[in-house]
């Protein structure tokens, strides 16, 4: 079973530059989440879509990060414009349900660095 | 709101000894509890999970988890650490309701021959 693909894997980009992230969750999983994980913290959740709805984007700093699943598959995460903050691992995963309940599954993310 | 500790940064133990790598939450209803490893330059991966039932767990690779409702912990065990075991192991947590999982800051656990 192929696992949840990322890209790239690495990206460095300059202040107020923008970058986008993809992500191709695991074929079947109806739920797809997007982590920021700044270096010596745990993941941080950002946005949660169940199928191509948003169910949790409490944390997600929408004034610059955008985030869409189309088609309820693969999905995108933006930056625009980035800062310096920014720079950390994107981490992309999905799980099967959304109840609570459920283990998700992680990509390898993108290591975004930000000068 | 939801909270994980891990009290260690670090965790150093012998090849062949037991391992544990501790954790402590705070829910406001039931717990729903993960263990999560992570290797270098490479994504999460699921290792074992209490939802309910038997409060010892087993999972992945030999590890297993007691839940000790009373003290609010969730410790990773093994009894005996492989030098490959060597890596960064996050402890997460969410309630039954619509909560998003939360994660802890994670503890190194290296493993020496």
């Amino acid at each position: 079973e192929a696992g949840v693909a990322q890209s790239p894997r690495y990206k460095i980009i300059e202040k107020r530059q923008s970058v986008a992230f993809w992500c191709n969750p695991i074929s079947g999983h109806a739920t797809l989440y997007w982590y920021q994980q700044i270096l010596g913290q745990g993941p941080k959740l950002l946005i949660q879509f169940q199928n191509n709805g948003v169910v949790d984007d409490s944390q997600l700093p929408k004034d610059r990060f955008s985030a869409e699943r189309l088609k309820g598959v693969d999905s995108t995460l933006k930056i625009q414009p980035a800062k310096l903050e920014d720079s950390a691992v994107y981490l992309c995963a999905s799980s099967f349900g959304g109840a609570q309940n459920t283990e998700a599954f992680f990509g390898q993310g993108t290591r975004l660095t930000v000068v | 709101a939801q909270s994980v500790a891990q009290p260690e940064d670090q965790v150093n133990v012998a090849e062949g000894n037991p391992l544990t790598v501790k954790c402590t939450y705070s829910v406001s209803g039931n717990p729903y509890l993960f263990w999560y490893v992570q290797y270098p330059n490479r994504g999460l991966q699921f290792l074992l999970k209490y939802i309910t039932g038997d409060n010892l767990v087993k999972g992945s690779y030999g590890f297993e988890a007691e839940f000790n409702k009373s003290q609010t912990s969730f410790h990773l065990k093994k009894p005996s650490a492989l030098v490959s075991d060597s890596a960064l192991y996050f402890c997460a947590v969410r309630d039954s309701g619509n909560t998003p999982l939360v994660f802890g800051k994670g503890t190194r656990l290296s493993v020496i021959a």
